[in-house]
């Protein structure tokens, strides 16, 4: 199956500094990709749907100045937390489609996931 | 409002049968997914139903009912491994997926 690969699994920094994640579809074209945040206990919550070559579309309640996207290339979009604050420490996850695919059936292909802890 | 509802948790024991039940409301609909989720990772794929009726995978089956606006995950002979977080989620007219909080399964030996 597709396979997406998110990068750092793990990061740890001090409140004020920018963190960036990367979210990478390796073996297909993600024209469409999904960032979530997740957390302890709940369920998925969508921050933002982004698309290849165009900016983002953030959902409601979600500081598009603070969560910076960008899907530069069909298999790359980055999420870039600013000035990271304790509150933001959560599990974020990428996922992604291919949505030129025929019969397409909806189905996301998620990332690792990554956990940020904000101190 | 959009809402999906499946139960917090449930508990059963290996070897057993367990049934997980999704109900929806949802602004159209294009399709019901469930997803795995073990603690600390992300969710894995399990099944996609868009049309009424049962799909069955291995010891996974899934049901659908558009008109009662409900489905079901069924886990036969379970595993330890299975215990695990399920998501119901249900892709709306926009094609965006409403996700359920999802239901963690405990299998006790």
């Amino acid at each position: 199956g597709a396979v997406v690969s998110q990068h750092p699994s793990w990061v740890i920094c001090k409140s004020g500094t920018s963190v960036k994640i990367e979210c990478r579809s390796l073996d297909f074209q993600a024209t469409t990709m999904f960032w979530y945040r997740q957390f302890p206990k709940q369920s998925l919550m969508l921050m933002a749907t982004s698309n290849e070559g165009s900016k983002a579309t953030y959902e409601q309640g979600v500081e598009k100045d603070k969560f910076l996207i960008n899907h530069a290339s069909l298999t790359l979009s980055t999420l870039t937390v600013t000035s990271a604050h304790p509150e933001d420490s959560s599990f974020y996850i990428c996922s992604a489609r291919d949505l030129r695919i025929a019969g397409d059936t909806g189905e996301l292909f998620f990332g690792e996931g990554s956990r940020l802890t904000v101190l | 409002g959009q809402n999906i509802d499946q139960p917090t948790e449930m508990t059963a024991t290996e070897g057993a049968i367990v049934q997980i039940n999704c109900t929806y409301q949802t602004s159209g609909f294009n399709g019901l997914f469930w997803y795995q989720q073990h603690a600390g990772e992300a969710p894995t794929f399990l099944s996609y139903n868009v049309l009424d009726g049962l799909e069955e995978k291995g010891r996974f089956s899934s049901f659908l009912s558009r008109s009662k606006g409900y489905s079901y995950l069924l886990l036969k002979e379970l595993q330890m491994k299975d215990s695990a977080s399920y998501l119901c989620a249900v892709m709306d007219s926009n094609y965006q997926l409403i996700w359920g909080a999802g239901t963690k399964l405990i299998i006790k030996p």
